[in-house]
């Protein structure tokens, strides 16, 4: 099974900042990477796929890059509603596999 | 606007089964592919098992290869997951998802809680 690894694993940021999470896949995935937003009790919600594709709805500070092993999601300018959890997620292959989230916390 | 509503989660005894189902609405559920994602408490996403439009191809995690059985009925609109032999470290939310095939997961439904214990 490809080994999704994201980093950091939590971390604390303003309102305003710009953060970036990275995704590493443990053997190439292409393009085949999205990212996920999880609020505590709500299912995920689909953010990015096709590692850069922006899904319709929602925000453009929202925007991910990368391709083969590493991946990047950036948050241009953190907004009070972006504080959540993120994921990513790899579709290259079965078993479908996520990373084990990033949880982005309020400093 | 696309729905998806789980149910059919509870309290079940380790060894037990439980059949979870999932209505959509809002979309041609025939044409797309459908997924079981679960979430136990406080962790990570796991994948569980993908099914196709025309339930061709079936593809499960290796935690629960035989031991769950997915399905689909596509004049009434639902995907199944029939769980038996449940362990403790089934305990989870599950969601139902739906992507085009071999793809990413559009939406989400908001999850049936499957807790296993004795």
């Amino acid at each position: 099974a490809i080994r999704m690894t994201q980093s950091p694993s939590s971390f604390s940021a303003s309102t305003g900042d710009r953060v970036t999470i990275t995704c590493r896949a443990s053997q190439g995935i292409s393009s085949y990477l999205a990212w996920y937003q999880q609020k505590p009790g709500k299912a995920p919600k689909l953010l990015i796929y096709a590692a850069s594709t922006l899904q319709s709805g929602v925000p453009s500070r929202f925007s991910g890059s990368g391709s083969g092993t590493d991946f990047t999601l950036t948050i241009s300018c953190l907004q009070s509603e972006d504080f959540a959890t993120y994921y990513c997620q790899q579709y290259y292959s079965y078993p479908i596999t996520f990373g084990q989230g990033t949880r982005l916390e309020i400093k | 606007e696309v729905q998806l509503v789980e149910s059919g989660g509870g309290l079940v005894k380790p060894g037990g089964s439980l059949r979870l189902s999932c209505a959509a609405s809002g979309f041609t559920f025939s044409s797309y592919s459908m997924n079981w994602v679960r979430q136990a408490p406080g962790k990570g996403l796991e994948w569980v098992s993908s099914i196709s439009s025309s339930s061709s191809y079936i593809y499960y995690a290796d935690s629960v290869k035989g031991r769950f059985t997915i399905s689909r009925d596509n004049a009434k609109n639902s995907l199944y997951l029939q769980m038996n032999s449940l362990r403790a470290e089934d305990t989870a939310v599950y969601y139902c998802a739906i992507s085009d095939s071999n793809s990413h997961f559009d939406y989400w439904g908001q999850g049936t809680l499957v807790t296993v214990s004795s």
